[in-house]
């Protein structure tokens, strides 16, 4: 398996711009994580999915942030508008209750810089 | 509300030193405990995990040990290499309906020299 999928990698963008950051899990995960590491605040959890059902999104930490996921394997992370102290990495994770479900795996992270 | 906290912040030791890195939380009611390593730019991958009913788990040369009732877990690594410079995160989680939630520390940034 390829692993979590993130794209893009990178992005850049202008205050005020619209950001989607996109997630590709695990093939056969159930569970879906977006997160968000900064150096002042560590990584947090902003919200996760149960197979493709928003569990908890108390993390997200204004209306200007939405995630969906539309089915299993895919899910975006919106910004609208983008601030500068959106600048952070984001990372996608995954897990799977037939496994346990305490393994999360995460895929390679999203590094957003907002001008 | 639980809080994560690792110390050092940041560690630098010669290669071959044992080493133990530190992490401790507020609330004992966890449901397993893990550490992860993250290498730069990169994303988190597990290295142990504790059930909260465990005292310790080993992988190779790190060992990983769990006081729930002090809200305090260690992470051993011996004869450290450089390949092990990277930085270490523990996580605590609870878990609803099967799925765990986990709150992070904020690391600790390992260099092993060569």
């Amino acid at each position: 398996d390829a692993g979590v999928i993130q794209s893009p990698r990178h992005e850049v963008t202008e205050m005020g711009q619209e950001v989607t950051l996109r997630c590709k899990p695990i093939s056969g995960h159930n569970s879906l994580f977006w997160y968000r590491q900064t150096m002042m605040r560590g990584l947090e959890l902003l919200i996760y999915f149960n197979n493709n059902v928003p569990i908890d999104d108390s993390g997200m930490p204004e209306d200007r942030f939405s995630a969906k996921m539309p089915n299993a394997s895919f899910s975006t992370l919106k910004i609208q508008p983008s601030e500068p102290r959106d600048s952070a990495v984001y990372f996608c994770a995954s897990s799977s209750w037939l496994a346990g479900g305490e393994t999360q795996y995460f895929g390679p992270g999203t590094r957003l810089l907002v001008l | 509300k639980q809080e994560v906290t690792q110390i050092p912040a940041a560690l630098s030791v010669p290669e071959g030193e044992n080493l133990v890195l530190n992490c401790s939380f507020t609330d004992s009611a966890i449901y397993n405990l893990q550490w992860f390593r993250q290498d730069p730019g990169k994303g988190l991958t597990s290295l142990l995990l504790i059930q909260s009913s465990q005292r310790e788990q080993t992988s190779g040369r790190l060992n990983a040990s769990l006081d729930k009732s002090s809200g305090r877990s260690t992470l051993y690594i011996a004869a450290s290499q450089p390949g092990d410079s990277a930085t270490y995160l523990c996580a605590v989680s609870t878990t609803t309906s099967g799925t765990y939630k986990y709150i992070f520390g904020t690391g600790t940034r390992l260099k092993v020299l060569a």
